[in-house]
């Protein structure tokens, strides 16, 4: 069965940097492209970076647009995002998500998340 | 960017009842719309995509309508497990957007 599961978070100074990893299993990872997704404590849902089946292709949201780079080891399965200059409002559970298939941009499985806190 | 608004912010409903939940975009995503459920300490459960479309095993008295700019995700009678916070998602343009739930509680 699909399984994703993040790893990497935590806790993180202001303005230092942190990368967070997905580890991908149960389906042909290299096939679909894959989201980041992020939610601030008791707050909702914000997309925050998508990445091509092939690493081609990459989009992120104006909030983390040059801080965050979002990149892919398809021989490892294994979905990365790096975080630089974080910041307080960084602060949020993130998840990794599949899209359904390939070529749509809604997500039918998701990690359990892992907490980044960004804190002095 | 595509401003996606949910109401209400919560609905107090009895179960047995029937929800009602809404969406709005801020402009025209045609039928590029999903929603999700969640529930504390969970990740989101994908209900609906393509305005409509039910995802996998997800129980019919979920369903979704709407085009354009104007949708609505019914619940045709509650369950204990369906109270939850209930997400929309434009996927029309980049960025994708949420809006910023529904929560469903017992009344």
């Amino acid at each position: 069965q699909v399984q994703l599961v993040e790893s990497g978070g935590g806790v993180v100074q202001p303005g230092r940097s942190l990368r967070l990893s997905c580890a991908a299993s149960g389906f042909t990872f290299s096939s679909y492209g894959m989201h980041w997704v992020r939610q601030a404590p008791g707050k909702g849902l914000e997309w925050v970076a998508a990445i091509s089946y092939d690493g081609g292709n990459k989009y992120y949201a104006d909030s983390v647009k040059g801080r965050f780079t979002i990149s892919r080891d398809n021989s490892q399965n294994t979905l990365y995002l790096q975080m630089n200059s974080l910041r307080a409002e960084d602060t949020a559970v993130y998840y990794c998500a599949k899209i359904w298939a390939p070529g749509t941009r809604y997500f039918d499985y998701w990690g359990q998340g892992t907490l980044v806190t960004v804190s002095s | 960017e595509i401003v996606v608004t949910q109401s209400p912010a919560t609905l107090s409903v009895s179960p047995g009842e029937g929800a009602t939940l809404s969406c709005r975009a801020s402009q025209s995503v045609s039928s590029n719309l999903a929603w999700y459920q969640q529930k504390p300490g969970q990740a989101p459960r994908l209900l609906i995509y393509g305005a409509s479309t039910g995802a996998t095993g997800i129980p019919a008295r979920f369903s979704g309508s709407g085009s354009g700019t104007e949708f609505t995700l019914t619940i045709s009678s509650l369950q204990s497990e369906d109270f939850a916070v209930y997400y929309c998602q434009q996927y029309n343009n980049w960025p994708l957007t949420f809006g910023g739930g529904t929560k469903v509680e017992i009344k």
